[in-house]
């Protein structure tokens, strides 16, 4: 596509339930990345994929948090057993691939656990 | 591991003056980005301007310029007319070249911006 979407742009479940987020990335970009971004704070890294590889999970805060790409294209992210501590804004990102250094963003995924 | 350190929680600025927002970081790296991202109240992140390390020119969109220190590493933005539209959040954010290979992006905390008419 034209830009990086993201689906769903609001997502309120109660603590304990598993969400997961999508992203689609620019078509042509082989490199995608997860933020998650609480209020008032930067974004801050949680994993990458070159295709579907998955080189580097060292952000994701607990095993609760999973990713995927099974295809190179287009990813998720599940989030088991929700808690409120997860409530939190979570970015996509792609880059045409790991040696570009520009990336661009989607409009994100608000996620609010009550 | 690299921080990034925006020391203005808050400024304000009157439409069509210039204003500069500070950024620090630290690093023991030698070759990196830095990159300032803007985010509107609409809360997307829309890439405003990008300076490579190893250039001692400082980098130029339209109305923003940077000015790079490096040896102070410091990264301060500069926003010449500010327009209504510039009100937003505004993010300093570092990346690591492991030789040509790109980091992830660490972010400042951010600077609120307004621009009063």
């Amino acid at each position: 596509g034209a830009g990086v979407s993201q689906s769903p742009r609001y997502k309120v479940t109660k603590r304990g339930q598993d969400v997961t987020l999508r992203c689609d990335p620019i078509s042509s970009h082989a490199t995608l990345y997860w933020y998650q971004q609480a209020l008032g704070q930067g974004p801050e890294f949680l994993t990458y994929f070159n295709y579907e590889a998955q080189p580097d999970k060292s952000g994701l805060p607990s095993d609760r948090f999973s990713a995927e790409r099974p295809e190179g294209s287009i990813s998720t992210l599940t989030i088991q057993r929700t808690e409120q501590r997860d409530s939190a804004m979570y970015r996509c990102a792609s880059s045409r691939d790991r040696l570009q250094e520009t990336q661009y963003f989607g409009p994100g995924t608000r996620l609010l656990v009550l | 591991a690299q921080t990034v350190t925006q020391s203005q929680p808050e400024m304000s600025v009157q439409e069509a003056e210039t204003v500069t927002l500070s950024c620090t970081y630290d690093t023991s790296e030698s070759n990196y980005y830095l990159f300032w991202y803007k985010q509107p109240p609409s809360r997307q992140m829309i890439l405003v301007i990008r300076q490579e390390a190893y250039k001692q020119q400082n980098a130029t969109e339209n109305r923003f310029s940077v000015n790079f220190q490096k040896a102070a590493k410091s990264f301060s933005l500069k926003i010449s007319d500010s327009q209504l539209g510039d009100t937003a959040m505004y993010f300093c954010a570092f990346m690591k070249n492991y030789g040509g290979s790109q980091g992830n992006l660490i972010f400042g905390k951010g600077t609120k911006l307004s621009v009063k008419p």
